[in-house]
């Protein structure tokens, strides 16, 4: 089955810099890669999400890279805020409902 | 604005009792997954419905979980017996394409 790794584990950056999170897949068949950020007591929301058609998307500050051929993702947060703290996860499907979910990255911006 | 509601949010209860949890999907969606999280585990799939029908629940062990849709605007969990390694936050979602998934805000499950 598919497998997905995130690094960094814990990401600590200074208010107004950015942040950047990078994830590997296995299976060269995924098509679909959501990030999700989930803040404490609630449940993971999705953020942004690209298909296996284009190399990058953006929404506002964020952005998220594909490189198929190498299998890695990346979200890119920019111009950080405290606001943004919290655990991002990256996730990665095939043509079906399975989302593999990487292990989480907790991300503190630092005022 | 629309989101999955899930009840009870928080759920402590004695090993052998039987839980149950429930999910009011986002109204026009039709995908509903049962996702469980743990800190050892992460985010792992229970079990899947499209279209109120069950597609996929190799997830969860059949001897004491089950998983229904009894009509469009609910999805259930149950267990029983309940454990204590059955401990964990329990996460409803749905969506409208095959894998796009929203989240519920999760019940937090303690079994003693």
């Amino acid at each position: 089955g598919e497998n997905v790794e995130q690094h960094p584990s814990t990401l600590s950056v200074q208010e107004g810099d950015s942040a950047v999170i990078k994830c590997t897949y296995s299976d060269s068949a995924s098509n679909y890669f959501p990030w999700y950020k989930q803040e404490l007591g609630k449940g993971p929301q999705l953020i942004i999400d690209i298909r296996s058609n284009v190399g990058e998307k953006k929404d506002q500050r964020i952005a998220v890279t594909l490189n198929k051929t190498a299998k890695h993702f990346s979200l890119h947060i920019t111009e950080t805020q405290p606001e943004d703290s919290a655990v991002y996860f990256c996730a990665a499907s095939t043509n079906d409902y399975k989302l593999s979910f990487g292990a989480g990255t907790t991300v503190t911006v630092r005022a | 604005d629309a989101r999955v509601t899930q009840t009870p949010r928080h759920k402590v209860t004695e090993m052998g009792q039987e839980v149950t949890m429930r999910c009011q999907p986002i109204l026009g969606h039709n995908t509903v997954f049962w996702y469980r999280q743990t800190m050892m585990q992460g985010l792992e799939l229970l079990a899947y419905f499209r279209n109120r029908a069950p597609l996929d629940d190799s997830g969860m062990p059949k001897d004491r979980f089950s998983a229904e849709m009894p009509d469009a605007t609910l999805a259930t969990l149950k267990i029983q017996p309940s454990e204590p390694r059955d401990s964990a936050v329990y996460f409803c979602a749905s969506g409208l394409i095959s894998d796009e998934a929203f989240f519920g805000q999760g019940t937090r499950l303690t079994v003693v």
